[in-house]
């Protein structure tokens, strides 16, 4: 089983929408949660940091459900620059691993 | 500027040839890592490196070497590549890893025939 499950995708939605991903991880003893962001093949870069209490920054919104073990992303009011791929990535600081999950490709429309 | 370089970003080899991917940072980090992409299987860490003379394996480090004697730099050799190394490869550094954001090199795309 992997370690972080998304959904590929792709995501098609148009300007304007709002969207939601979700991310599975699979070891409860994971601590730190992140979403990031890449851009056809270049490298990944981060988007937000997940804190418990959910967070927000502009129209991304992240959520943390540690007793279902998934984490959220919601964007609002989609813009046809948010068009890349975002990466689930837990951490295990027991030993220091990051593990990603293979990505969700959002497309947005005009 | 802080950032992280790669060299090369791109290489073509042939199977058996000895490659080192360099990797540098400017930020003064401990934390370094290599990762490799594959389409549908996502980043995979290959060894991180918790400080200088410190490394570790990550979860596919089979056909990979790693060292650290200077804090900037955490060179990724293949000692002799085979085609499924084929794969882009990224380098990472953060100030101390764990609950802190990775930052990300441009990427080497390797192909070995």
């Amino acid at each position: 089983r992997k370690e972080v499950e998304q959904d590929p995708g792709p995501f098609n939605v148009p300007e304007g929408a709002t969207v939601a991903f979700n991310c599975t991880y699979s070891n409860s003893a994971s601590q730190s949660f992140f979403w990031y962001r890449q851009d056809c093949r270049k490298e990944p870069k981060l988007l937000m940091s997940v804190y418990s209490s959910g967070n927000e920054d502009g129209r991304f919104t992240a959520q943390l459900n540690r007793a279902s073990q998934y984490i959220s992303l919601l964007i609002r009011d989609s813009k046809l620059s948010d068009s890349a791929t975002y990466l689930c990535v837990v951490n295990l600081p027991n030993f220091n691993k990051f593990y990603f999950g293979s990505g969700t490709k959002l497309n947005v429309k005009p | 500027e802080a950032q992280v370089t790669q060299n090369p970003r791109y290489l073509i080899t042939v199977t058996g040839k000895k490659l080192t991917v360099t990797c540098s940072q400017n930020m003064n980090h401990e934390y370094m890592s290599w990762y490799r992409q594959d389409p549908g299987l996502g980043l995979r860490q290959i060894y991180y490196s918790m400080n200088v003379e410190v490394t570790d394996k990550g979860d596919v480090p089979e056909g990979y070497k790693v060292s650290r004697k200077e804090k900037r730099n955490f060179p990724l050799i293949l000692e002799s590549p085979s085609p499924n190394q084929t794969s882009l490869y990224f380098c990472a550094s953060s100030p101390q890893g764990r609950e802190e954001t990775q930052y990300f090199g441009p990427g080497t795309r390797l192909l070995v025939l």
